[in-house]
């Protein structure tokens, strides 16, 4: 089993959707979590850091479930230029950051 | 403030050749980091340093990859000699302390013909 796993998609939405992505982690020991974008033949950008009481950026809205070790991101009224990939990345008791394989997005006109 | 910068953007190379990428963090930033990341995947570690030393190494194809930072700040990333496998995206990415997230740089894109 891999240590950060998503669903790989792609998600197809229209614009205005609301779309939401999960990710799963192995380790319970991990500590912080993060959620970076990706655009194609780009760096990973973050996106926003994950806090355990839930945090919310604009549009966007991370959720953090440590009981079953999962994290959520949720964009509401989706925009053509949020079309990339976001990667889950969480950063365990030995300071690595593991990356998840990533879920691609493309908003649809 | 300046952000992490590698070098080349761009290598092609035949395999069995010898090739090096280098990285500058951002200034002050004690933790680099080498990824590598293959098409459709995420990053994958591959060397952690802090400061001057190697923490973890765990995940570098020690036969064929070597990666040195002798001062604490800009590192080197060498493969030889390469294979086809090796080719992919080189990610070189840093931190300020434990807390912060992680910073990337543009990255190498290698291609072994």
């Amino acid at each position: 089993r891999k240590e950060v796993e998503q669903d790989p998609g792609p998600f197809n939405v229209p614009e205005g959707a609301t779309v939401a992505f999960n990710c799963t982690y192995s380790n319970s020991a991990s500590q912080s979590f993060f959620w970076y974008r990706q655009d194609c033949r780009k760096e990973p950008k973050l996106l926003m850091s994950v806090y355990s009481s839930g945090n919310e950026d604009g549009r966007f809205t991370a959720q953090l479930n440590r009981a079953s070790q999962y994290i959520s991101l949720l964009i509401r009224d989706s925009k053509l230029s949020d079309s990339a990939t976001y990667l889950c990345v969480v950063k365990g008791d030995g300071q690595n950051f593991v990356f998840g394989p990533g879920t691609r997005l493309s908003v649809l006109p | 403030e300046a952000g992490v910068v590698q070098s080349p953007r761009y290598k092609i190379i035949e395999k069995k050749q010898p090739v090096a990428f280098w990285c500058n963090p951002i200034s002050g930033h004690n933790t680099l980091y080498w990824y590598r990341q293959n098409l459709g995947q995420g990053p994958e570690l591959l060397i952690r340093y802090e400061n001057e030393e190697a923490v973890d190494d765990s995940q570098l194809p020690k036969d064929r990859f070597s990666a040195e930072r002798l001062k604490g700040v800009d590192s080197t990333l060498k493969i030889q000699p390469a294979e086809l496998g090796d080719s992919a995206v080189y990610l070189c990415a840093s931190t300020m302390n434990t807390n912060s997230p992680l910073h990337f740089g543009n990255g190498t894109r290698l291609t072994v013909t």
